[in-house]
């Protein structure tokens, strides 16, 4: 088992619609939770971080965690084609050390 | 913000020559850098972690002694890919982050497209 894992995708949405990205993790120990887009030929950008269970909203994006299901989920409302990309889940252990998972990739189609 | 500079952003060797990539913090102390790679499609794999002043912290598989990895001061660390061949070539990401954000997501170089010919 990863300890992080993704569905790979390609998730499909239309323009304007609701983006759900899922992310699942194994350690329980783990305290801070990422999200990253990457724009292909590009590097991963910081868009979300989470530390607490429940929802963080920034915009058209929602964070969500449940520590106890050991899940983080990434919400892009309003999906626009420009978010056309690879999200990647992150999860800290120790020392400040990331735990990637392997992406999903995202289409808006106008 | 945070932010970290990479360079060069892309580089065509010759097989058999060295390549070093730069990779600095701009606005804050980098006390830990990492250092990824990253094939087309495929998702990101750590091939190093350096701490300032210390030896790097190589994942298994990566050879120490073909990327020689420097974290001279708290602003720079470098990879040098040394006697590059063709399967060398790669996109190679650094990330940084600074004392007292271990908890905080990491700051990203722009990349460095490696080809090897």
């Amino acid at each position: 088992q990863k300890e992080v894992e993704q569905n790979s995708g390609p998730l499909s949405v239309p323009e304007g619609a609701i983006a759900s990205l899922n992310c699942t993790y194994s350690d329980r120990g783990s305290q801070s939770f990422f999200w990253y887009r990457q724009y292909s030929g590009k590097s991963p950008e910081l868009i979300m971080s989470i530390y607490s269970n429940g929802d963080k909203e920034d915009g058209r994006f929602t964070a969500q965690l449940n520590k106890a299901s050991q899940y983080v989920s990434l919400l892009i409302r309003d999906s626009q084609p420009s978010d056309s990309a690879t999200y990647l889940c992150a999860v800290n252990r120790a020392a400040g050390k990331s735990t990637f998972g392997d992406g999903t990739t995202l289409t808006v189609k106008p | 913000g945070a932010v970290v500079s990479q360079h060069p952003s892309r580089v065509i060797c010759k097989s058999g020559t060295s390549v070093k990539i730069e990779c600095r913090s701009l606005d804050f102390q980098a006390t830990t850098m990492f250092w990824y790679r990253q094939f087309p499609k495929q998702s990101l794999m750590l091939m190093a972690t350096s701490n300032e002043g210390s030896k790097a912290t190589y994942e298994q598989g990566v050879e120490k002694d073909k990327f020689l990895i420097n974290h001279a001061s708290l602003t720079l660390s470098t990879l040098t890919v040394t006697s590059a061949h063709p399967e060398d070539s790669s996109f190679y990401i650094c990330s940084a982050i600074g004392s007292g954000t271990d908890n905080y997501g990491y700051t990203f170089g722009s990349g460095t497209r490696l080809t090897v010919v």
